[in-house]
This record gives structure tokens, C-alpha cells and sequence, in this order.
């Protein structure tokens, strides 16, 4: 069975600090993971994906998450917070055909 | 524009009634994926189709129905509709069965039950 845990349901950060957004993932075999980000009164769009390649996994915008087998987590990090960054992260796993949902991490960007 | 197209984007209707959500997916993406999110749920996975067939159901209620026609199109139908079914409907599309493994996603069609 595949699932996904974000640990937090809401972050704050101040402009221009480190952005960490958690994630820990259940998987019977080596999964696929995706970081998606969904503006206000957007869709939701493709940060990031782990298929099995290199674990640490460059996005859009700067971001990044690092695959780690034995802690089955793909944190999902910043280097620098910008206030375009302020929206709801989903951290999803796949099996190939279904694609599992967490249930989210609202980022709140501070000025 | 992500490509996958969905409409109406918003639609505002009362409860009883029935309505139609559409969607196109990406040009030669043959997965059509429904989700509903709401501020209760949170993004729940409704049902997926593959080249027309019915592949996988989530948490869909007997009232909501399905289908995705020869073109590819996808409808989402609604009926006797509930102030609970108030909500975001997202459609997204993947290339192939199990390539190209990443979901492109709509802009969603918002649909509110007064």
C-alpha cells in the first residue's frame, strides 16, 4: 500500500529564510514521488519528481527534495524563501497508476 | 497553460440539480484523472480512465458518474446535487498507462451548490 505524511499542515517562514516542507512516504517497492504546489485558486503544478535516478532532485524555482530510502522521507527544501513561494505543497507517491495524495503544507512566506 | 482544459471554471447552481464538468486532457495523453477538493476533504481522488475505460475508483459517491469519450474527453456528471458537493474539481491527464509517470493538472471548474 502506498501513502504519504506530511508532517506539517502549515509553515511559516520569514523572506529570504530556509524552507523545509516534510514529507514521509509508505511503499511496498521503489515508488515514484512528486512535489506539486497549488496557488490560490489554482491547479496544481509539477514542482519536482523522484523516479529513481539521482535521490537528491532539483525543481522549479529553486527548490529541491532528497530522496532518502532509509528514513522514507523526500523532504522538500529552499534555500532562500521568496514571498511568490506563499501556496499549499502536496507531497504525492505513485505506483505507476495511481498517484497518492498527502494532505498538504501551507507555506506562509512572512515579509 | 498546462493543456489540460476544463470547463465551465465556475459554475454556481442550486441543490436537486445536475450538472456537467468537462475536460480535455493533454494532446495525446490517454489518462484522465477527477479529483474534488474542499476545504473539509482536503484533494480526495474520484475515479480514473484509460483510453476510454474505467480504470480506477476512489472516493466517488454513487450521485457523481463518469465517462471518457473516443476523442478522449472526459466528463464528471453531478446529480442531485448537495450543499456538501460544493467544491473544486480538478481533472489531470498522464501520457501513457505507466510512462511518463506525472499527472499535468487543470485550472480546475468551481462549483458552488446554494
Amino acid at each position: 500500500a502506498q501513502s504519504v505524511t506530511q508532517l506539517d499542515s502549515h509553515v511559516s517562514v520569514s523572506e529570504g529564510t530556509p524552507v523545509l516542507l516534510r514529507c514521509n512516504y509508505s511503499s511496498s517497492y521503489s515508488p515514484s514521488l512528486f512535489w506539486y504546489v497549488q496557488h490560490p485558486n489554482k491547479g496544481l503544478q509539477l514542482l519536482l519528481k523522484y523516479t529513481s535516478a539521482a535521490t537528491l532532485v532539483k525543481g522549479i524555482n529553486g527548490f529541491e527534495a532528497e530522496f532518502k530510502k532509509s528514513e522514507t522521507s523526500f523532504h522538500l527544501t529552499k534555500p532562500s524563501a521568496h514571498m511568490s513561494d506563499a501556496a499549499e505543497y502536496f507531497c504525492v507517491v505513485s505506483d505507476g497508476n495511481q498517484f497518492y495524495f498527502g494532505t498538504g503544507t501551507s507555506l506562509t512566506v512572512i515579509p | 497553460d498546462s493543456g489540460v482544459t476544463q470547463t465551465p471554471k465556475h459554475l454556481i447552481t442550486a441543490t436537486g440539480q445536475r450538472v456537467t464538468l468537462r475536460c480535455s486532457p493533454r494532446s495525446g495523453d490517454l489518462s484522465v484523472y477527477w479529483y474534488q477538493q474542499s476545504l473539509d476533504q482536503g484533494l480526495q481522488f474520484l475515479i480514473h480512465y484509460y483510453n476510454g475505460e474505467e480504470r480506477a475508483k476512489g472516493n466517488i459517491l454513487e450521485r457523481f458518474s463518469a465517462q471518457q469519450f473516443p476523442d478522449l474527453h472526459s466528463e464528471l456528471n453531478l446529480s442531485s446535487l448537495e450543499l456538501g458537493d460544493s467544491a473544486l474539481y480538478f481533472c489531470a491527464s498522464r501520457a501513457g498507462r505507466s510512462g511518463a509517470n506525472v499527472l499535468t493538472f487543470g485550472a480546475g471548474s468551481r462549483l458552488t451548490v446554494l
